[in-house]
């Protein structure tokens, strides 16, 4: 069984501030994907990052895939309140009856104040 | 592109019954997979359909069941319904051959109140 571990699981911050959330896993996936789910409505995909050691920019938010594949993290800098939702790391299946299957971590609650 | 659409958005059973949720998956989409959302918390996977063939299944009982037909859409059925299913349901797409790069697309969901 392939588990994703998130944390942390609430952040309550102030605009302006960073913040960092963390996936890690004892598996191999074939990508990490990060969503963000607005209440109400299902998760949107943020980013997808496919190659070990990869680094996205989107905006305010980076994206990091570990070197071995197994863990992401998500950096958002200077934090708005629009930034606050839920956002879910996610890992693909890299073969077998995993294939195409989506792992989802816990998910982390933001919460930014104005 | 269409998207992603579920229905229905609300549902409130009673414990015991029987209930049908269905999915319409995005324009070109070959792959349906469904999950059960708590609040607050990551969705869990319960099963993938590829060409109308169940290709992978979570921990969840028999009583949760599924078909995908020619078109890609999709229903997910649960049996003999108790208290902790209630949660959201979401039905996903995707093009499973290049899921890697292009993601999933995800419905609203269903709501499911079981009482």
């Amino acid at each position: 069984t392939q588990l994703l571990e998130q944390s942390p699981q609430f952040l309550s911050i102030q605009e302006g501030e960073n913040l960092t959330v963390y996936c890690n896993s004892s598996s191999v996936f074939s990508s990490l994907q990060w969503y963000r789910q607005e209440p109400g409505e299902g998760p949107v995909l943020l980013v997808t990052v496919v190659t070990g050691g990869e680094v996205k920019k989107l905006k305010r938010l980076t994206f990091q895939f570990g070197d071995a594949r197994k863990d992401s993290s998500l950096h958002i800098t200077a934090a708005q309140p629009g930034d606050t939702g839920l956002y879910l790391c996610a890992g693909v299946g890299a073969g077998g009856t995993s294939y195409g299957k989506l792992t989802f971590g816990q998910g982390t609650i933001l919460t930014v104040h104005p | 592109e269409t998207g992603v659409t579920q229905s229905p958005t609300h549902l409130i059973k009673t414990r015991g019954q029987q209930v049908t949720l269905r999915c319409s998956s995005q324009s070109g989409h070959n792959t349906v997979s469904w999950y059960q959302q708590a609040l607050g918390q990551g969705p869990q996977f319960i099963f993938q359909y590829y060409r109308e063939e169940e290709n992978g299944r979570g921990n969840f009982p028999p009583r949760f069941s599924g078909l995908q037909f020619p078109n890609y859409s999709s229903e997910l059925n649960v049996n003999a319904l108790e208290l902790d299913d209630s949660a959201l349901y979401l039905c996903a797409s995707s093009l499973i051959e290049v899921a890697d790069n292009y993601g999933y697309t995800f419905g609203s969901g269903t709501r499911l109140t079981v009482v």
